[in-house]
């Protein structure tokens, strides 16, 4: 079935330095899925950050980007500058429509801790 | 404030017990569901609801049991609960069943299995 793997269960980034937060995808379908981060701040829940439905595309919000790559099955995400209020986990995660499935497929997560 | 609600934050239960994890939003939307994430795994989808109507189940366990009592809330009924059970119950909504792509999460509940 389809997946979704990030390989940093932690990352610490001090502030004003850049950030990259690996995230691989495998799609069983012929498709091309969509692809997702979401984040969780300390004490709240998942909340939509970026998507990106068209391979090759860049998406962006709040100084984040990740651009969908289908040759590496990646969607890396990068900041160039944190700050201490990035710090949250960050939810890789794809849905592949053309299986069938409207679900939404997770990644473990990554805890990003932004130092002062 | 938050518009997804999952009462209480945090459940300790013994093995054998049952609990009733609470969930209501207040955005409106149609769809429901329920995720759970365990340690270091990946958050995984539990079911998803339209119009109160259950739309997918990828749990295995009918120990596992969603109830809607109206629209707007997902209540999760676990029944003889096991450790392996511990983890964090998402709930989330979207305006659609169709648009599940984009998801509003609740703070969770952190649920503990002795």
């Amino acid at each position: 079935g389809d997946s979704v793997t990030q390989t940093e269960g932690q990352v610490t980034v001090s502030e004003s330095k850049s950030l990259i937060i690996n995230c691989t995808y495998s799609a069983t379908s012929i498709g091309y899925p969509n692809l997702f981060w979401y984040v969780r701040y300390p004490g709240e829940g998942l909340q939509l950050l970026l998507k990106v439905i068209t391979a090759g595309q860049k998406g962006s919000s709040r100084g984040f980007e990740a651009t969908y790559n289908k040759e590496a099955t990646s969607f890396h995400l990068q900041k160039a500058s944190v700050q201490e209020s990035d710090s949250a986990v960050y939810y890789c995660a794809l849905s592949d429509t053309s299986s069938g499935s409207w679900q939404l497929i997770f990644g473990s997560g990554t805890q990003l801790t932004v130092m002062p | 404030d938050p518009k997804i609600i999952q009462k209480p934050k945090y459940l300790v239960a013994v093995t054998g017990s049952e609990k009733i994890l609470i969930c209501e939003q207040y955005l409106g939307h149609n769809a429901m569901y329920w995720y759970r994430q365990s340690a270091k795994k990946p958050l995984e989808f539990m079911f998803s609801y339209s119009y109160q109507k259950l739309m997918d189940n990828q749990t295995a366990s009918s120990r596992f049991q969603p109830q809607s009592s109206k629209k707007n809330h997902l209540d999760l009924q676990i029944t003889a609960l096991k450790p392996d059970d511990s983890a964090t119950y998402f709930c989330a909504s979207s305006p659609h069943w169709v648009s599940q792509n984009t998801l509003y999460f609740g703070a969770g509940t952190r649920l503990s299995v002795l």
